[in-house]
């Protein structure tokens, strides 16, 4: 079975620009989580999305939003970049059944 | 607020023992999980703990005392391919971690 897929791996970007990142999860997960990793830093909980409703938020601002589609893929947006988004944006799904969340390899977003 | 210590790095020789402490200050606790991520990697689900005791999975087991905000993660016969970061995180809702600053092991011949 196919793993967690993200897309793209990689993205450079400049300041007060747009980034869209997506998420499938693997087959059969109806959660979704969206992490940010800082390098050298434990990841940090942006959102999390359950049969297409926002079940939880973290501590971002509101330039950051996702959403869920039908198919349990999902979308996290980030408006008006800035440098200190650089980071590897994870995105992790669950059956919601138990606590493990499985990781996907993640985006790396560079924002110059 | 909210907060988990672990210590920052870890080092061990092959075969051996190795035991990555994690305390932790929060509010909504649920339960305990740890994962493994090697570098440029994902991480990887290791367990979970939402009651007191030992959880034990092949070469790992992980415990938790919830009286202590206090758990733990205990890898034996290490290997080289065990060198990679370990993270507690704190289930804090439904499907919600956070996560430590995690620990580095340095497995050594």
């Amino acid at each position: 079975d196919a793993g967690v897929t993200q897309s793209p791996t990689h993205l450079i970007k400049t300041r007060g620009q747009h980034v869209t990142l997506r998420c499938s999860p693997i087959s059969g997960h109806k959660s979704v989580s969206w992490y940010q990793q800082v390098l050298g830093q434990g990841p940090q909980f942006i959102f999390q999305y359950y049969e297409k409703e926002e079940r939880g938020r973290g501590n971002f601002p509101d330039r950051f939003s996702a959403r869920q589609f039908p198919n349990y893929s999902s979308e996290l947006n980030v408006n008006a970049l800035l440098l200190g988004d650089s980071a590897l944006y994870l995105c992790a799904s669950s059956p919601g059944t138990s606590e493990a969340q499985y990781f996907g390899p993640g985006t790396r977003l560079l924002v110059l | 607020g909210q907060s988990l210590e672990q210590p920052s790095e870890v080092t061990a020789v092959e075969g051996a023992i190795v035991q990555i402490n994690c305390t932790y200050q929060t509010s909504g606790f649920y339960g305990l999980s740890w994962y493994q991520q090697h570098d440029g990697g994902a991480p990887t689900f290791l367990s979970y703990n939402a009651l007191d005791g030992l959880e034990e999975t092949g070469r790992f087991s992980s415990f938790l005392s919830r009286s202590d905000s206090y758990g733990y993660l205990l890898l034996q016969e290490l290997q080289m391919k065990d060198s990679a970061s370990y993270f507690c995180a704190v289930v804090r809702g439904f499907q919600k971690l956070v996560f430590g600053t995690g620990t580095r092991l340095l497995v050594s011949p």
